[in-house]
């Protein structure tokens, strides 16, 4: 049973538009919530958080929002930039419940064209 | 030097071979984990580890094994490697306070 949701698998955006990227969670015990992004061949790297006591962070140009009502996060990506490409991960996390490892979706592919 | 060093990068090796992947970190940190990265899978993980002495089983440890020889140190072994363990393999690392991993760069393994 997948706990952490990325329902859409690829994500085509044209530059200077802004990328909108999913999440859903079903464990309502998660209260930190992550995107990170990966380039091909490196490792996944942080990109945002967000704790549960939240409903927005934002960082440059990249914001997150979080829904708890719904059990739904988003990546907002303004304006979106070619170097953008890559795919993006959800993570949530419970300190209690799984000891704060991280649980991830299965990632969304946003490409940015120019 | 990179925080979270994995060795080989890449691996092609047979079936019923043992390897081991390796992992070392300049980090500090005390957690390390195991991920294992399949097309539309997502990162699932296999191991991971709190400190020395406290080793566990994530998602889908069957068939892989780990050693934590030092804070530094963890490495993922495959007893006798199948085909459907061919997967990008990643080691990260965390201070377990701010739930944030730092990732290694991955190993290709591909078992023919």
């Amino acid at each position: 049973d997948q706990q952490v949701k990325q329902n859409s698998p690829s994500l085509s955006v044209q530059e200077g538009r802004i990328s909108i990227l999913n999440c859903d969670y079903t464990n309502s015990m998660f209260d930190y919530f992550l995107w990170y992004k990966k380039y091909p061949a490196e490792g996944p790297t942080f990109l945002i958080s967000i704790s549960s006591i939240k409903d927005k962070n934002e960082d440059g140009r990249f914001t997150v929002f979080l829904n708890k009502s719904a059990k739904h996060l988003s990546l907002h990506i303004v304006p979106s930039q070619p170097g953008d490409s890559a795919v993006y991960f959800c993570a949530a996390s419970s300190f209690g419940g799984s000891q704060g490892n991280l649980i991830f979706g299965k990632g969304t592919k946003l490409s940015v064209k120019p | 030097d990179a925080d979270v060093t994995q060795t080989p990068r890449n691996r092609i090796t047979k079936t019923g071979k043992r390897i081991m992947l390796e992992c070392s970190q300049t980090k500090g940190h005390d957690r390390m984990y195991w991920y294992r990265q399949d097309p539309g899978l997502g990162l699932r993980l296999i191991y991971y580890s709190f400190d020395v002495k406290d080793i566990n089983k994530g998602e889908i440890s069957d068939g892989y094994s780990v050693s934590r020889q030092a804070q530094a140190k963890f490495s993922l072994s495959l007893e006798s490697a199948i085909p459907n363990q061919t997967a990008l393999y990643f080691c990260a690392t965390s201070t377990g306070r701010n739930y944030g991993y730092t990732f290694g760069s991955g190993t290709r393994l591909t078992v023919v």
